[in-house]
């Protein structure tokens, strides 16, 4: 089955920087790469996602890049806010089950 | 914007005792998912519903376990018998297709077993 493996398990950040978080699966198949945003307590809430047919999507300060022929994607978040602070799952899918594999997740901390 | 919900928000119960957890998932939603989360850890999957039949389930997922859309619009996860390695979150999710679609997930049931 597939393995998502998640780096770091903690980021800690000041408000403004850039942080970014790396993950990499295993299955060659896996298509669909979804992140997650679980904020204590809460609901995890997609924020973006990109498919394999794409190398890289932008979402205002949010962005995602997959390296198919590395089997790795990556989170990157510019201008950081303490409301970015919270716990990201990085999750991979496909190849003939559309059930999300989650890697263990990074919690960001954005100091003010 | 729709949203899953889940009910109850809290459920404490004794070790061994049945529960039941209840899910409105989007009402255009055909595919529907129970995660549960131990505190601290990871989202894992335990079961996928789509067309009145379970489409795939984990071996978290036992005979335990069992699921029921039993009207129109709510979608339920049983616990037989509880054991207290079950506390954990539990999180129901939907869909609108299943292949590389996004999963919208609920606020999630917090299970606490004594």
């Amino acid at each position: 089955g597939e393995n998502v493996e998640q780096h770091p398990s903690t980021l800690s950040v000041q408000e403004g920087d850039s942080a970014v978080i790396k993950c990499t699966y295993s299955d060659s198949a896996s298509n669909y790469f979804p992140w997650y945003k679980q904020e204590l307590g809460k609901r995890p809430q997609l924020i973006i996602d990109i498919r394999s047919n794409v190398g890289e999507k932008k979402d205002q300060r949010i962005a995602v890049t997959l390296n198919k022929t590395a089997k790795h994607f990556s989170l990157h978040i510019t201008e950081t806010q303490p409301e970015d602070s919270a716990v990201y799952f990085c999750a991979a899918s496909g190849g003939g089950s559309y059930i999300p594999t989650f890697g263990r997740g990074t919690s960001l901390i954005v100091h003010p | 914007e729709p949203e899953v919900t889940q009910t109850p928000s809290h459920q404490v119960t004794q070790m061994g005792q049945e529960v039941i957890l209840r899910c409105v998932p989007i009402s255009n939603h055909l595919y529907f998912y129970w995660y549960r989360q131990i505190l601290g850890q990871k989202v894992e999957f335990l079961v996928s519903f789509y067309n009145n039949e379970i489409s795939e389930k984990s071996e978290i997922f036992d005979d335990q376990f069992s699921v029921e859309r039993p009207d129109g619009s709510n979608f339920t996860l049983k616990i037989r018998s509880t054991k207290l390695e079950d506390s954990a979150m539990y999180f129901c999710a939907s869909s609108q297709q299943g292949d590389n679609q996004p999963q919208h997930f609920g606020d999630g049931t917090r299970l606490s077993i004594l």
